[in-house]
């Protein structure tokens, strides 16, 4: 079955060392978009990517890092980790601006 | 700015009792609604789109629906397993982008 896939599902990393969480895709879309979830609010949108061509939010911290290094595959580098940053992380693919499809998530505990 | 408002955050049903969760709207020039279901720990998954007023979807016991200024997601005779959290996103303007409500948490009891 065509998915999104992310892993790890869970990742505990230390305070202040770098992290990678990674996201990739069977469904051949152009568009991969990367979300942080905390706790009982609305996923937040931290950048994504429209093809080769990478788009940040303007609130995102610069901490957050992203790569794509081809259509399958894409990468959220988390260079100093704070306690803030723990939560869930979401990638999502769509084709152009059509309906988004979510992974299941990957938690990340900040110790 | 555009702002997506859903209400109630928190529903308890007992099985069978239907009942409708709301996502209210204020957007220049929609393009599209999107209802997503979410299980703790999990990412959303997709349940509908909607792209104009009167439009209307339906999937099992879920009929989503849209007017001018919000959506409702009616649920009909509910069962324990569609106890989640729904969330409602809108998609305005050339990006790619969607503004999510922060979504009804559904519990559905025996």
């Amino acid at each position: 079955d065509a998915m999104v896939i992310q892993n790890p599902r869970y990742q505990v990393t230390q305070f202040g060392k770098p992290v990678t969480l990674s996201c990739s895709q069977t469904l051949n879309h152009n568009v991969m978009y990367w979300y942080q979830q905390k706790s009982s609010q609305a996923p937040k949108l931290l950048f994504h990517y429209y093809d080769k061509d990478f788009n940040n939010e303007a609130d995102t911290p610069d901490n957050f890092q992203s790569r794509r290094p081809n259509t399958s595959f894409c990468f959220l580098d988390i260079r100093s980790p704070g306690l803030g940053d723990a939560a869930m992380y979401l990638c999502a693919t769509s084709q152009t601006a059509e309906t988004q499809y979510f992974g299941p998530g990957t938690r990340l505990l900040v110790l | 700015e555009d702002q997506v408002t859903q209400s109630p955050e928190a529903l308890r049903l007992q099985e069978g009792e239907s009942s409708s969760l709301n996502c209210s709207y204020t957007v220049s020039g929609l393009r599209g609604l999107f209802w997503y279901r979410q299980d703790p720990g999990k990412g959303p998954e997709f349940l509908f789109t909607l792209y104009s007023a009167g439009e209307e979807k339906e999937k099992e016991r879920l009929k989503a629906t849209l007017t001018k200024k919000e959506s409702f997601l009616h649920i009909t005779a509910p069962k324990p397993e569609d106890s989640a959290t729904y969330l409602c996103a809108v998609h305005t303007g050339t990006a790619s982008k969607l503004t999510f409500g922060t979504g009804t948490r559904l519990q559905v009891t025996l």
